[in-house]
Formats: structure tokens, C-alpha cells, sequence
């Protein structure tokens, strides 16, 4: 199974700045990566897919980039809403694999 | 809008099974381009995703590793949803399970979640 390795653990931000999440896989996805976030309580919500595409509904401050096995996702400019649990998840095969998580909380 | 609405008991005793129903609408677990699927979600585990469902000519089912020897994931068009069964579980299996949409490779509808806790 691929291993998705995500970095940091956790990321202490401010409002209005940015934020950079890094993952990468132990074999190349090609840009089958999706990026998700989670609330407490919530299911994860599809944020990114194709490494770089924007799911529907999707701010413009998210963006994802990479292929292969290294990918990143930036958010440009912090809001409240932002503060939560980032997962990278690859689609390449059978099985997918998530990564450990990115906790982004307030600096 | 497609919406998956989760069901079943949040206590299992230890060696039972574990079973959970997603019941579907917005779209068909016989659709040809979409997966049905199980996934679940602990603190030692993290997001772990168990198996799938998915019709393509005929069923075909996908299972990961850790869980093939215990798991069943069978769908029914005549209710349009889709259920998971777990054998023999162990106070390891206590998560969050979550079924999910997966569509063009992507989970994009998700269940509301179903803490079950394996426990006396």
C-alpha cells in the first residue's frame, strides 16, 4: 500500500497569513492526490482534487500543487474558518491511503 | 445533491458483528461511474479505508488488507443503499465509520459519521 507522509503535524498560523502543507507519497500517485478538511465533529469536506483542481464551491485562497510524490496545499490568506484538520488522500489504486493529518490552529 | 444518511447501533460486544447501513439519495449504488464505500476513522488509525461496492456489468467489491477476513460490504438497489458488516471485532475496531461517494476517483459525499465502540 502506498504510505502518504504529511508535514508538518501541526501548523500554527495568523489570521491573514499563509499556510503551506506538504505531503508525500512513498511512490508516485501521477496527480491522484485529493486534499480534504475536517471539523470537529464533521465528515471530511473534498477541498482539492487532481492535485490542483478546486472542488465545487472551493475558495480561490486554496490552492494544490505537485505530482508524483510530492504535493502541496497553500492557503493564501487564513480565515477563521480555516482552522482545522487537512488530510492529502491518493486515488492512484486500490486501496487508498490518507495521510496523518495537518492540524492548522490559530497562532 | 446527493446525501448519504448513516444508521445502525453505536455499541457492539466484543467477537459480534458490527453492521451499518448507508441508505442513498441523488444518485444509484447501480450507477456505473460512481464506488460505494466504507471508511472509518480513530486516533490510532487515523482515516482508514475499509472496502467498496460498485456495479460495472456486475457487482464487484474491493477490500483492504487489514479487514478482508472480516468485512462485507453488499449493496441493495431495492432500498438504493448500502451496508457493512464487520465479524469478530476487537476494542480496536472502535471509530468513527463513515460511508462516502466516491466519484471519477474522488469522495465527494460523505455520511454524517457513526461512532461505534467495541466494548462489554
Amino acid at each position: 500500500d502506498i504510505v502518504m507522509t504529511q508535514s508538518p503535524a501541526t501548523l500554527s498560523v495568523s489570521p491573514g497569513e499563509r499556510a503551506t502543507l506538504s505531503c508525500r507519497a512513498s511512490q508516485s500517485v501521477s496527480s491522484n492526490l485529493a486534499w480534504y478538511q475536517q471539523k470537529p465533529g464533521q465528515a471530511p469536506r473534498l477541498l482539492i482534487y487532481g492535485a490542483s483542481t478546486r472542488a465545487t464551491g472551493i475558495p480561490a485562497r486554496f490552492s494544490g500543487s505537485g505530482s508524483g510524490t510530492e504535493f502541496t496545499l497553500t492557503i493564501s490568506s487564513l480565515q477563521s474558518d480555516d482552522f482545522a484538520v487537512y488530510y492529502c488522500q491518493h486515488y492512484n489504486h486500490w486501496p487508498r491511503t490518507f495521510g496523518q493529518g495537518t492540524k492548522v490552529e490559530i497562532k | 445533491q446527493v446525501q448519504l444518511q448513516q444508521s445502525g447501533p453505536g455499541l457492539v460486544k466484543p467477537s459480534q458483528t458490527l453492521s451499518l447501513t448507508c441508505a442513498v439519495s441523488g444518485d444509484s449504488v447501480s450507477s456505473n461511474s460512481a464506488t460505494w464505500n466504507w471508511i472509518r476513522q480513530s486516533p490510532s488509525r487515523g482515516l482508514e479505508w475499509l472496502g467498496r461496492t460498485y456495479y460495472r456489468s456486475k457487482w464487484y467489491n474491493d477490500y483492504v488488507i487489514s479487514v478482508k477476513s472480516r468485512i462485507t460490504i453488499n449493496p441493495d438497489t431495492s432500498k438504493n443503499q448500502f451496508s457493512l458488516q464487520l465479524n469478530s471485532v476487537t476494542p480496536e475496531d472502535t471509530a468513527v465509520y463513515y460511508c462516502a461517494r466516491e466519484s471519477r476517483g474522488l469522495a465527494d459525499s460523505w455520511g454524517q459519521g457513526t461512532l461505534v465502540t467495541v466494548s462489554s
